[in-house]
């Protein structure tokens, strides 16, 4: 199994620009989550999604924010404009809820860095 | 309001000694408690889920302890390795289910020297 995939490792971009992260989940997997991670406040959740459908987003820090999941496969985090307190780390976790409160699986992380 | 601390903020250590991490929340109705390991630059990854009524884990090195009465927590490492360097980070999460009730702390630094 390849695990969750995240691209790219790392982002560098200027202010203003869009950025997009991607994720693939672990085959199977019918949860989707996306986290952000700083220093500041750790690790924080944005949106999570069941069977494609997303869930709550009440974490979105704002209409910058979007996700979408058009599939079981896939799913992008997007963040337009961009701006320098978006720098940190994303990061995509799956789950197999097969019973109460299953076990998540990271990917790796995307670095974004804002100009 | 739901809170998970975790002590010491960050810990050096010389290989082949042990150590504890403690990870003490107010989250309330308790429903299960994570620890994970985050190497520098990677994902987390868990080692260990205890519910209510297990007071004790184990994931080879790693034992992990529950008192759910004074809502406490413990990671114990035995001999540790300079791999164990990384971040541990407690999660909590809160009855009823749904990840958006999972309660993160600010996770302890490990450093194990050689």
């Amino acid at each position: 199994d390849a695990g969750v995939i995240q691209s790219p490792r790392h982002e560098v971009t200027e202010m203003g620009q869009e950025v997009t992260l991607r994720c693939k989940p672990i085959s199977g997997h019918d949860y989707l989550f996306w986290y952000r991670q700083t220093m500041m406040r750790g690790l924080e959740l944005l949106i999570y999604f069941n069977n494609n459908v997303p869930i709550d987003d009440s974490g979105m820090p704002e209409d910058r924010f979007s996700a979408k999941m058009p599939n079981a496969s896939f799913s992008t985090l997007k963040i337009q404009p961009s701006e320098p307190r978006d720098s940190a780390v994303y990061f995509c976790a799956s789950s197999l809820m097969g019973g109460f409160g299953g076990e998540l699986f990271f990917g790796e992380g995307s670095r974004l860095t804002v100009l | 309001k739901n809170q998970v601390e975790q002590s010491p903020q960050s810990l050096i250590i010389l290989e082949g000694k042990n150590c504890t991490l403690q990870c003490n929340y107010t989250v309330s109705p308790f429903s299960n408690l994570r620890w994970y390991k985050q190497d520098t630059g990677r994902g987390p990854v868990s080692l260990t889920i205890m519910t209510f009524s297990e007071n004790t884990k184990s994931n080879g090195r790693y034992t992990a302890t529950l008192d759910a009465d004074t809502k406490q927590s413990s990671l114990h490492i035995t001999a540790s390795q300079l791999s164990d360097s990384a971040s541990y980070i407690c999660v909590v999460s809160a009855r009823p289910g749904g990840y958006n009730k999972l309660i993160f702390g600010a996770g302890t630094r490990l450093a194990v020297h050689p």
